[in-house]
Formats: C-alpha cells, structure tokens, sequence
C-alpha cells in the first residue's frame, strides 16, 4: 500500500491564527481525502481533494473554514483557518490506493487550539 | 449521505471468545464496506473489506458478512487475543471504490486475558 506522511504531527495553536497540514504520497494517487476525528469520536469525511480541480466538500463543511490545495498527484494541504477550540481535532489524509480502491491514512495530525 | 450506525459502542470478552461488530447502513446505492482497526495514538488501519457482489468474506480469525437486503454487515474476530484490543470503526461507499467513506461511531473492543 502507499505511504502516506503529514506534516506537521502535531501542534499547539492560538484562536483566531490558521494552519496548513500537508499530505505526501509515495506514489500517484486519483483520490485523496481529509477527515476530521475529535477526541473519543469516529472520523468525519471533510472533503475530497480533487487534482486540478477545487474539492468537493461535504456537508458542514465549506472552503472558508477549510481551503485545500491539490497541486499533484502525491500532495495535498489541507488549511484550518480562523481556529477557535471546537477545531481541536485529529486531522487525516487518506488515499485510494490502486489497484484494490482501498482507502488508506496517513497518521494524523494532532491540532490543539488554545 | 450515507448514515452507518454502529453496535455495540463497548464489547469485552474473554481471550479466545469470539467478538460479533454490527453496522446497518441507510443508503441502499453503499457497494463498498470496509472494517478499521484504530489502536490508541495510532491511525486507523484497514482490516477487512467487503463489495456488495459477495456475502462473505475472511481472512484468518476475521471475518465480514454482509447481507445487501438487510443494509446491514457484520465484524466477526474468533479467537480473540489481547493484542485485537482496540476501537474497530465500520464504514459504507456509495460506489465499487472506496472514495467518501463514511465511518460507524466505533467499538471498544477489549480482551480480557
């Protein structure tokens, strides 16, 4: 399967600033995803991260609070901006990995907003 | 989008006793049900999946069943061990692949020695 990095794992940051997390690939990949996991809680889909194209994102979620960039096959960031502490989170990338079109995730980021 | 409930939310059993994860799904066009293993710390790692062209599936001491009528498939561990310990999320795609996963609220399963 691919091997899936983040950057950073994790950080500490004030209210109202704004993050990037980016997502490397070791191979091409079509599909990428980032979710949201709160603490003791399952893992929410945000957005799909479409190459050459803006993301899809799901409900709840829009581009304001969460832009995302996909500028190749085997990158993508995912930016948290104006954080308040609701935004305290893990934060995942995932991929579909060919030739199963299995999904699988990088380790996480780890986002404390103070 | 697709709601995938999950039960139990906590399960204990004795080592070698076997542990049964339920999901039910609520869109009927899901084709895609993969299981997740997440140890603490650690991201979620894929165990076990299954397409709706098949109603079983196994590997080992895993196995899924999944029953398209229903909208329900099952997680079943036999011979449990200490290190199956874990939160074990189920999830549904709409579609063959398993682009927009949409993830069950997770089981605690905790094996007892």
């Amino acid at each position: 399967s691919a091997v899936i990095s983040q950057k950073p794992s994790r950080d500490i940051c004030q209210r109202g600033t704004s993050l990037t997390i980016q997502c490397q690939v070791d191979s091409q990949v079509t599909m990428m995803f980032w979710y949201r996991q709160q603490p003791g809680q399952s893992l929410t889909l945000i957005a799909t991260a479409n190459q050459g194209s803006e993301a899809t994102y799901e409900s709840g979620f829009v581009i304001d609070k969460f832009p995302i960039s996909r500028p190749n096959l085997t990158f993508s960031t995912l930016t948290v901006s104006n954080m308040s502490p609701e935004d305290s989170s893990i934060y995942l990338c995932s991929v579909e990995d060919p030739p199963w079109r299995e999904q699988f995730f990088g380790p996480g980021t780890r986002l404390t907003v103070l | 989008g697709e709601n995938v409930e999950q039960h139990p939310s906590t399960l204990s059993v004795q080592e070698g006793d076997s542990a049964v994860i339920k999901c039910t799904y609520s869109d009927s066009a899901s084709n895609y049900f993969p299981w997740y293993k997440q140890e603490l710390g650690k991201r979620p790692q894929l165990i076990i999946d299954i397409r709706s062209n098949v109603g079983e599936k196994k590997d080992q001491r895993i196995a899924v069943t999944l029953n398209k009528t229903a909208k329900h498939f099952s997680l079943h561990i036999t011979e449990t061990q200490p290190e199956d310990s874990a939160v074990y999320f189920c999830a549904a795609s709409i579609g063959t692949g398993a682009n927009n996963l949409f993830f069950g609220t997770g089981t605690r399963l905790t094996v007892i020695p």
